[in-house]
């Protein structure tokens, strides 16, 4: 079965430092890819996704992912955390027409 | 800007009541979906439509009905509220990726 894991259940970093959570997948083809945030009480929304071709994508809010077909993984990353990206993010795969999500990852921002 | 609204941000039932969770779409998605969230757990699959009147179980659809009349309209209804069934409801509609409405809040008491 289809599956989504996010080894880090809570990271906490410093406000400016660098960030990278952690997202790998289990599928037979290369899926369809996303990260998505959520803040306390909300929904989901999109930060980026990845469908084919180029394997760094840019999203939104300063983030970056990278595809890597050998490590079935598809990591987040930004440069400097702002105290505005402290929230919860959920790694997802899309197979057909239906999305498996991991357990996300709870990101808490120190001054 | 893609939109998808669900009816409530707050709701509270009493056990037994018959509650309906109503969520629209203005993308003309084809699929739909609803989930229930809770701590610990993650994003669990309730029920999801592929098409008007068309309906598939997910993970956890114990409890729950659904129904799809117009694409753009996709309705949870839990026919007897019970506690346990306290949580937050996401609704979410997609072509290649989801897009979320905003949660409802729902206590049963």
């Amino acid at each position: 079965a289809q599956s989504v894991t996010q080894p880090d259940i809570h990271i906490t970093v410093s406000e400016g430092a660098s960030l990278e959570l952690r997202c790998n997948y289990s599928y037979g083809a290369t899926p369809y890819l996303f990260w998505y945030v959520q803040s306390p009480g909300q929904g989901l929304q999109l930060l980026l996704k990845y469908f084919s071709g180029d394997t760094l994508v840019q999203g939104i809010k300063g983030f970056e992912a990278e595809f890597k077909r050998s490590q079935s993984s598809f990591n987040l990353r930004k440069p400097s955390v702002h105290w505005s990206d402290a929230a919860e993010y959920f790694c997802a795969v899309n197979y057909g027409q239906n999305f498996v999500f991991g357990p996300g990852t709870r990101l808490s921002v120190l001054p | 800007d893609v939109k998808v609204t669900q009816s409530s941000r707050y709701l509270v039932k009493r056990t037994g009541e018959k509650v309906f969770l109503e969520c629209v779409q203005d993308m003309d998605h084809e699929n739909m979906f609803w989930y229930r969230q809770d701590p610990g757990l993650g994003l669990r699959l309730i029920y999801f439509s592929y098409d008007v009147k068309m309906k598939e179980k997910g993970d956890i659809p114990e409890g729950y009905s659904v129904s799809r009349e117009k694409k753009e309209r996709f309705s949870l209804i839990l026919e007897s509220a019970s506690t346990n069934q306290t949580s937050m409801y996401l609704c979410a509609s997609s072509r290649l990726e989801a897009f979320f409405g905003q949660g409802t809040r729902l206590t049963v008491v």
